[in-house]
């Protein structure tokens, strides 16, 4: 059963839309982060935050923000959806501690941008 | 800096045969090693890890994993392939310190298939 939730699974939108997808963990992680998806390709890390109102880029660059002024919450916006978004985008988090703790995915949301 | 290649994006085997799924890395720092599976439209689920200690991790569904230094290499492997195996995995790398700490970085994933 997931501790961390994705919303929506699946979404359609118009090109030059505003979108926001949700990512809530109830596991108390200080460590978030988005991955992005496509098929037959590695994930690749967009954003990453290691605690509240702390947020990063990651290694692929990506017209999206993020915010993060709840631990249990990091949402992604994009102010204007393109075809070239379409993608999977999956949420992840980690706890903070000595060592690297594993990642706890979310089940994603496919993001289609007709 | 890190990376990961996984051999091979197709693996078929036979249910009840041997699963080897290949996987490379590099790493300027001591790795912590990690193996996901995904199921369809499903996020990634651990499977196993190396952090440090015995080189021969064991994880769920009967999978295992041996940190081979000198290859640098982390091959996944279970004895027997079921049905339920069907899935793609994936292997992927942090390093303890750097520039790169606690953040992973995943290699491309290799889709298993298992027919009856």
């Amino acid at each position: 059963e997931a501790d961390i939730y994705q919303t929506p699974r699946y979404l359609v939108i118009g090109t030059g839309k505003k979108i926001t997808l949700e990512c809530s963990q109830t596991m108390g992680h200080d460590k978030m982060y988005w991955y992005q998806q496509d098929p037959g390709m590695e994930l690749h890390l967009i954003h990453y935050s290691y605690g509240v109102n702390s947020t990063e880029k990651g290694d692929l660059s990506s017209e999206s923000t993020v915010s993060r002024i709840r631990t249990e919450h990091f949402p992604l916006t994009l102010e204007s959806a393109r075809p070239s978004h379409t993608s999977q985008y999956l949420c992840a988090s980690s706890k903070s501690g000595t060592g690297i703790s594993p990642l706890h995915f979310g089940n994603g949301t496919r993001l289609t941008v007709t | 800096a890190q990376s990961v290649t996984q051999l091979g994006s197709h693996v078929s085997v036979s249910e009840g045969a041997l699963v080897l799924l290949r996987c490379n890395y590099s790493s300027s720092v001591p790795p912590y090693l990690f193996w996901y599976v995904q199921y369809p439209n499903q996020g990634l689920q651990l499977l196993l890890k190396y952090t440090t200690g015995a080189t021969l991790v064991k994880g769920i569904n009967g999978f295992e994993a041996e940190f081979k230094k000198s290859e640098t290499s982390f091959h996944l492997t279970k004895p027997s392939a079921h049905m339920s195996d069907a899935a793609e995995y994936f292997c992927a790398v942090s390093e303890y310190g750097g520039t790169s700490y606690g953040k992973l970085t995943f290699g491309q994933g290799t889709i298993l298939t298992v027919h009856p």
